[in-house]
């Protein structure tokens, strides 16, 4: 079993609907969740960190975070072409020294 | 505020040779990261350090080395490049601990023929 793992997608939602991301992992301490989006030939950029049980909201985003469940989830609303990204999941993982291990990432296509 | 850099951008280099990949940070952060990005493999952690001289290998080291002398600095080295070393490289810094948010240089696309 993966550390991190996310379906590779592609995920296809229309513009303006609801895009929902999922990851999960097996390090049942694992204590810090981020999100990040990689456009084609960039770099990974923060969207969001949840470290508490619950949803955290900011703008069209929000994570949510089940650690009894041990999966964390990403909401885009209304979503928009300029959201068509690959989506990396990353979470702490003790074994490796608490460093952050990141998923494989799920592509998100938004269709206009 | 130049952040993370990289340099260079793009380099195409020969087996068996000795690349160098930059990575230089403004913000003063402690940890630095280097990762490299295949596709099916997603990001893959090569080597971190937690403060100048102090470095430690993470989940696929083999044929890499690293130093930082300074804060600022994270140099990667291939010291003897292979094709299967062929992929683009981040470098990343975190201001806290090695589970506190990572900040990504633009990448290093190497190709090695």
């Amino acid at each position: 079993q993966k550390e991190v793992e996310q379906n590779s997608g592609p995920l296809s939602v229309p513009e303006g609907a609801i895009a929902s991301l999922n990851c999960t992992y097996s390090d049942r301490g694992s204590q810090s969740f981020f999100w990040y989006r990689q456009y084609s030939g960039k770099s990974p950029e923060l969207i969001m960190f949840i470290y508490s049980n619950g949803d955290k909201e900011d703008g069209r985003f929000t994570a949510q975070l089940n650690k009894a469940s041990q999966y964390v989830s990403l909401l885009i609303r209304d979503s928009q072409p300029s959201d068509s990204a690959t989506y990396l999941c990353a979470v702490n993982v003790r074994s490796t020294g608490n460093k952050l291990v990141f998923g494989a990432g799920t592509i998100l296509r938004v269709k206009s | 505020d130049a952040g993370i850099t990289q340099s260079p951008r793009y380099k195409i280099t020969e087996t068996g040779r000795q690349v160098t990949l930059m990575c230089h940070q403004t913000w003063s952060h402690s940890y630095m990261f280097w990762y490299r990005q295949d596709l099916g493999h997603g990001l893959r952690l090569i080597y971190y350090s937690a403060a100048a001289d102090i470095t430690d290998k993470g989940e696929v080291p083999d044929g890499y080395v690293v130093s930082r002398s300074k804060t600022e600095n994270f140099p990667l080295t291939l010291e003897s490049a292979t094709r299967s070393q062929t992929s683009v490289y981040f470098c990343a810094s975190s201001p806290g601990h090695s589970a506190d948010t990572q900040y990504f240089g633009p990448g290093t696309r190497l190709t090695v023929l």
